[in-house]
């Protein structure tokens, strides 16, 4: 079966405390892995897409990794404006549409 | 108006009213998708369009129904919702189905 497993459920970090998010998957074969972030009471923002394992895309203090059963997020460095719930999703090969998604990891960044 | 938009961005319903969710897109997207988010829950696929046809039904109940006049436009008809019906209601676009998905800010539904 097809899932996206993310950890921590919750971070706290200090500002200027580096860390990583995990995102798990399993599926049958890879299409993309998205990353977004949501702020509260908002829609997701679109962040990253990854297609092949070895890849990565950076975005100010951010920095995506892509392996075969894993993505990371890398946050250099946070700034309290980088709280918000991260989420992470795939999409199969054989899916024209369906995204997995996972729960998220909820961020906290204190100054 | 820019990217995705969804009016209203909140709703306050009895059990037996009836409302409707809009969505419009300014991206020149051909899909258009409702998604439903629920509190510590993953995001649940509930419709896609795609050039205004109907593509997946995530077996949604009847209580739920959408509606895609065109491209650029989409409805959730509402009405005998449950208290458990009481989420974050999203609405994305994508190029077409497979590409990128952007969304908008959602409404946010309660139900009494």
């Amino acid at each position: 079966e097809d899932q996206v497993t993310q950890s921590p459920e919750a971070l706290r970090l200090q500002e200027g405390e580096s860390s990583s998010l995990n995102c798990s998957y399993t599926v049958s074969g890879l299409r993309g892995l998205f990353w977004y972030r949501q702020d509260p009471g908002k829609g997701p923002e679109f962040l990253f897409t990854l297609y092949s394992a070895g890849e990565e895309k950076e975005k100010e203090r951010l920095k995506a990794t892509l392996t075969k059963k894993e993505s990371f997020l890398h946050i250099t460095a946070p700034k309290p404006e980088d709280s918000a719930t991260y989420l992470c999703a795939v999409q199969a090969v054989d899916s024209n549409y369906q995204l997995i998604w996972g729960a998220g990891t909820k961020l906290i960044i204190k100054p | 108006e820019t990217g995705v938009t969804q009016t209203p961005r909140h709703l306050v319903m009895g059990m037996t009213n009836k409302k409707s969710l809009k969505c419009e897109q300014h991206l020149g997207h051909n899909a258009m998708y409702w998604y439903k988010q629920s509190a510590k829950k993953p995001l649940e696929l509930m419709f896609v369009y795609n050039f205004k046809e109907q593509t997946e039904n995530n077996s949604v109940p009847s209580r739920f129904s959408p509606e895609c006049p065109n491209s650029s436009h989409l409805f959730l008809h509402l009405h005998t919702l449950q208290p458990e019906d009481s989420a974050l209601y999203l609405c994305a676009s994508s190029q077409t189905g497979g590409e990128t998905q952007y969304f908008g800010p959602g409404t946010r539904l309660l139900v009494l």
